[in-house]
C-alpha cells in the first residue's frame, strides 16, 4: 500500500519570502504522479501542481515549483514570493498510474500561514 | 470553479438517519471519485465509479454505498449515520480510466454533522 508522508504540520513565512513545504512517499510502484493540492480555510480542493513520475524535469507553475527526488521518494513544494492567499492546507497526494484504480493518497497536510 | 457541482454544501442531521449527497462531474469526466473529510482520518478516499461501473473501494463502511447513474452524476447514501461520520465530503471526477494522466478535480464539499 501507498502512503504519503508531510512531516511538517505548521508553517509560516512572511508575506514576498519563499517557502518550502516537504512530502515523501511509500510506493513499489514505477509509474506514478504526485500532486499539491491547496484548501483555503474556503475549504475548497485547489490543483496546485502535478508531477509525472518518469518526467525528470520538475514541474513548475507560475510562483509554485517541486523538487522530485524519484530514489529518495521525495516530493517537496516551493512557493516563491509568497502571497497572503497562499495562506492554506496544502496537501501532497500520490497517485498510481497503473493498477486498477486511479485513486488518490493523500498526506496529513501542512498548514501553511502567510505573515504580512 | 472546477465544474465539479455537490449538493447539498450542508446537512444536519441526526444519528440513524440516512442522507443522500449528489454529485455531478465535470462534462466529459468519466471517473467519479467519493472522498470523506475528518479531523482524526484526514482525506481518505472512500470509491470510484468509470463509467456508471465501480472501479475501486477504499475505506468505506457497509452502511455507505454509492453509485453512478447513466447520466454519469453520483451519490453517496449514507446510512444509520454515527457521531464519527461528521465530515466533510468531497466527490470528484476525471477524465479516469486506466493510464489516465489527467488530473482530479474536486467539488466544494458537503459538509455532514451530525447532533
Amino acid at each position: 500500500a501507498q502512503t504519503v508522508t508531510q512531516s511538517q504540520p505548521e508553517m509560516s513565512v512572511q508575506e514576498a519570502e519563499t517557502v518550502t513545504l516537504s512530502c515523501t512517499y511509500d510506493t513499489s510502484e514505477n509509474n506514478y504522479y504526485l500532486f499539491w493540492y491547496k484548501q483555503p480555510p474556503s475549504r475548497q480542493m485547489i490543483l496546485v501542481i502535478r508531477q509525472e513520475a518518469y518526467k525528470q524535469q520538475n514541474a513548475t507553475e507560475n510562483r509554485f515549483s517541486v523538487n522530485f527526488q524519484k530514489a529518495a521518494k521525495s516530493f517537496s513544494l516551493k512557493i516563491s514570493d509568497s502571497q497572503l492567499g497562499d495562506t492554506a492546507m496544502y496537501f501532497c497526494a500520490f497517485m498510481p498510474l497503473w493498477g486498477g484504480s486511479e485513486k488518490l493518497v493523500f498526506g496529513k497536510g501542512t498548514k501553511l500561514t502567510v505573515n504580512p | 470553479d472546477s465544474g465539479v457541482t455537490q449538493t447539498p454544501k450542508h446537512l444536519i442531521t441526526a444519528t440513524g438517519q440516512r442522507v443522500t449527497l449528489r454529485c455531478s462531474p465535470r462534462s466529459g469526466d468519466l471517473s467519479v471519485y467519493w472522498y470523506q473529510q475528518s479531523l482524526d482520518q484526514g482525506l481518505q478516499f472512500l470509491i470510484q465509479y468509470y463509467n456508471g461501473e465501480e472501479r475501486a473501494k477504499g475505506n468505506i463502511l457497509e452502511r455507505f454505498s454509492a453509485q453512478q447513474f447513466p447520466d454519469l452524476h453520483s451519490e453517496l447514501n449514507l446510512s444509520s449515520l454515527e457521531l464519527g461520520d461528521s465530515a466533510l465530503y468531497f466527490c470528484a471526477s476525471s477524465v479516469g480510466g486506466a493510464g489516465s494522466n489527467q488530473p482530479q478535480h474536486f467539488g466544494d464539499g458537503t459538509r455532514l454533522s451530525i447532533l
